[in-house]
């Protein structure tokens, strides 16, 4: 089983502020690196999926990085907004389709 | 495009007693799975399908079942349930690997 760690666990940002958070793998038998916002009540939803060395993906204010030889990806949100307010997931995918979780990083933005 | 259906939504179950969970995708996706999301544990893969006909366990697959007859539906079936499998469960799906899993909307299950 692999140990996939976020940090930090929580987070609060003042609207109009950038933030980031870590997440980290084993980066032997790495196949790739999922994000997932997953708003309360509601089901997770993909943010990217990455899966080479040095990868960088952008959606709107979001965007993520990917070190597999470091085993860490960074997800960065400029400018929050308060939609932007939900627990972000990591997985790490290791072949097979499966993938395994880290506890994800809720972030709180403040109007 | 209804993606994937889960049912019930939630239920409560006295112990002891049986319960399929249902999952129903229309997206044709070759993968399937099912997770359960615990306070303080995340998301933990149950078990997996990753083609009609196969099915495979993952990290808490004790006290689970599936089957996989069709591409479309993936059930999980709790034999005889006990009080430590109350927790909401999401069943999900994706095409191959490297590809974004997409998820139902959960069912809230509470053994009594």
């Amino acid at each position: 089983i692999l140990n996939v760690e976020q940090s930090p666990q929580s987070l609060h940002v003042q609207e109009g502020d950038s933030t980031n958070f870590t997440c980290s793998f084993p980066s032997s038998n790495f196949y790739a690196l999922h994000w997932y916002r997953w708003e309360t009540a509601k089901s997770p939803e993909a943010l990217f999926v990455m899966t080479l060395n040095g990868d960088e993906k952008k959606k709107g204010r979001i965007s993520a990085t990917l070190n597999t030889k470091e085993g860490y990806s960074y997800l960065y949100i400029k400018g929050s907004q308060p939609e932007d307010s939900a627990t972000y997931l990591c997985a790490s995918e290791e072949g097979a389709q499966k993938l395994v979780f880290g506890q994800g990083t809720r972030l709180t933005i403040n109007p | 495009t209804a993606g994937i259906t889960q049912a019930p939504t939630s239920q409560i179950l006295a112990a002891g007693r049986s319960m399929t969970l249902r999952c129903t995708q229309d997206m044709r996706h070759n993968a399937m799975y099912w997770y359960r999301q615990d306070l303080g544990l995340g998301l933990r893969l149950i078990h997996y399908s990753n083609t009609a006909g196969t099915t495979g366990k993952g990290e808490v697959p004790d006290g689970y079942s599936v089957s996989r007859a069709n591409t479309d539906d993936f059930p999980l079936t709790l034999a005889s349930a006990v009080p430590s499998q109350t927790s909401v469960y999401f069943c999900a799906s994706s095409e191959v690997n490297g590809q974004p899993q997409h998820f139902g909307d959960g069912t809230r299950l509470s053994i009594l």
